[in-house]
């Protein structure tokens, strides 16, 4: 049964940069089949995808974040990873990781919740 | 990018009774491929979304016979046959013809 797992820091400074990696579990990063993404969704509000990753390091991302936004991935360790600078309050959110298949992003993990405050 | 809307944003329901969602994007769904990558997610209290209905009208792995899909080209339609207590949550719409964006989110809770 496939299985993802976010984990890092619940707390972040303005100005720093948020930090998460994905690790992912009863199923291979590096299928050919699958995009591996990041979605987030502010207290209260609806969702919007952050940007996706292939194995072999394709990705894409929201244009709205683009300038800020780095996923990579660790096909070693069967996980991938979000960077986001420069975050501001807005950018507290529950950010989740998500296996997006041909057909739709058909697995998430549970979230977890990132705050920007000093 | 495509816009996802969704009406209505909020939908009391009596339990025992049908439930419908509508969802419209800015412009058509179909890919190049021939399909059309609308879906719908559920997010009951506290959990994340899950998968209920993929390429339109198709139920994903273990969502209820009660959910169903339906549309074509832009609009689109969540139906609950019988809405049930667990029913309660947020429904998303979602494309992924062009990458992906989401509907608003339609609250469905219990009258």
């Amino acid at each position: 049964q496939l299985q993802l797992q976010e984990s890092g820091p619940g707390l972040v400074k303005p100005s720093e940069t948020l930090s998460l990696t994905c690790t992912v579990s009863g199923g291979s990063i590096s299928s050919s089949s699958y995009y591996w993404g990041w979605i987030r969704q502010p207290p209260g509000k609806g969702l919007e995808w952050i940007g996706s990753i292939y194995y072999s390091g394709s990705t894409y991302y929201n244009p709205s974040l683009k300038s800020r936004v780095t996923i990579s991935v660790d096909t070693s360790k069967n996980q991938f990873s979000l960077k986001l600078s420069s975050v501001t309050a807005a950018d507290t959110a529950v950010y989740y990781c998500a296996r997006r298949s041909s057909i739709a992003v058909d697995h998430w993990g549970q979230g977890t919740l990132v705050t920007v405050s000093s | 990018d495509i816009v996802m809307t969704q009406t209505p944003l909020s939908s009391p329901v009596t339990l025992g009774q049908p439930a419908s969602i509508s969802c419209r994007s800015s412009q058509s769904l179909v890919h190049s491929d021939g399909n059309t990558y609308l879906s719908w997610l559920q997010q009951r209290p506290g959990q994340p979304p899950r998968l209920l209905i993929y390429k339109i009208s198709n139920r994903f792995s273990g969502v209820p016979d009660r959910f169903s899909g339906s549309g074509a080209g832009t609009d689109f339609t969540l139906k609950i046959s019988r809405v049930e207590a667990e029913d309660v949550g947020v429904y998303y719409c979602t494309q992924a013809t062009q990458w992906g964006t989401f509907g608003p989110g339609t609250k469905v809770d219990i009258k």
